[in-house]
């Protein structure tokens, strides 16, 4: 596609649920981003990934959020026994390779904890 | 990650008029300051970006400054027009890597 993909658009879980967010980079773009952003609030940085690598996953809150990236394109998002503070907007960005740039952001997934 | 400062939260500007959002930031690691625009709703795009070795970059009726040495950077837009009307966000990099701290955005409503 011509540009980041992401789905589900909605996820609406109860607390406790296991939920999974799916992000489709832009062909070519070797480095891919995550990050979440809440009502009002800036984008925030969850984890980096270049190639089939975390280079960084310093901002992942804590061990109930893992991210993958198995074959260096599609990304996935886990979240383990949601919590009703993980509500948020979640953005995947992608850009064309290593080194600070342009970020591609997808329209993001919003995640919603019951 | 180190904080990000903008302000103001919210600028309303009439139309022709110029706006200017600053930020701040703590980590001195930081080489590289983008500007995101996100309208409602919509995805945040960059719309300017600045390193830490140049002092000033314009494009078109947008210009961004850095003072390294204030730790501190802003972003200028001239003539606004109400299509200019949405979030700005700035960002630093993070210890001069990849990943980016976000500013928490201003709101800005360019009336006709």
């Amino acid at each position: 596609g011509a540009g980041v993909s992401q789905t589900p658009s909605n996820k609406v879980t109860e607390k406790g649920k296991y939920v999974e967010l799916r992000c489709d980079p832009i062909s070519g773009h070797t480095a891919l981003y995550w990050y979440r952003q809440s009502l009002g609030q800036g984008p925030e940085f969850l984890i980096y990934f270049q190639g089939t690598g975390a280079a960084d996953d310093s901002g992942l809150p804590n061990d109930r959020f893992f991210a993958v990236r198995p074959e260096g394109s599609v990304s996935t998002l886990k979240i383990q026994r949601t919590e009703r503070g993980d509500s948020a907007v979640y953005l995947c960005a992608s850009s064309v390779g290593g080194g600070t740039g342009e970020l591609f952001f997808g329209e993001g997934s919003r995640l919603t904890v019951l | 990650g180190e904080n990000v400062e903008q302000h103001p939260s919210t600028l309303s500007v009439q139309e022709g008029d110029s706006a200017v959002i600053k930020c701040t930031y703590s980590d001195s690691a930081s080489n590289y300051f983008p500007w995101y625009k996100q309208e409602l709703g919509k995805r945040p795009q960059l719309i300017i970006d600045i390193r830490s070795n140049v002092g000033e970059k314009k494009d078109q009726r947008i210009a961004v400054t850095l003072n390294k040495t204030a730790k501190h950077f802003s972003l200028h837009i001239t003539e606004t027009q109400p299509e200019d009307s949405a979030v700005y966000f700035c960002a630093a990099s993070i210890n001069s890597g990849y990943a980016l701290n976000f500013g928490k955005g201003t709101s800005l409503l360019v009336t006709p």
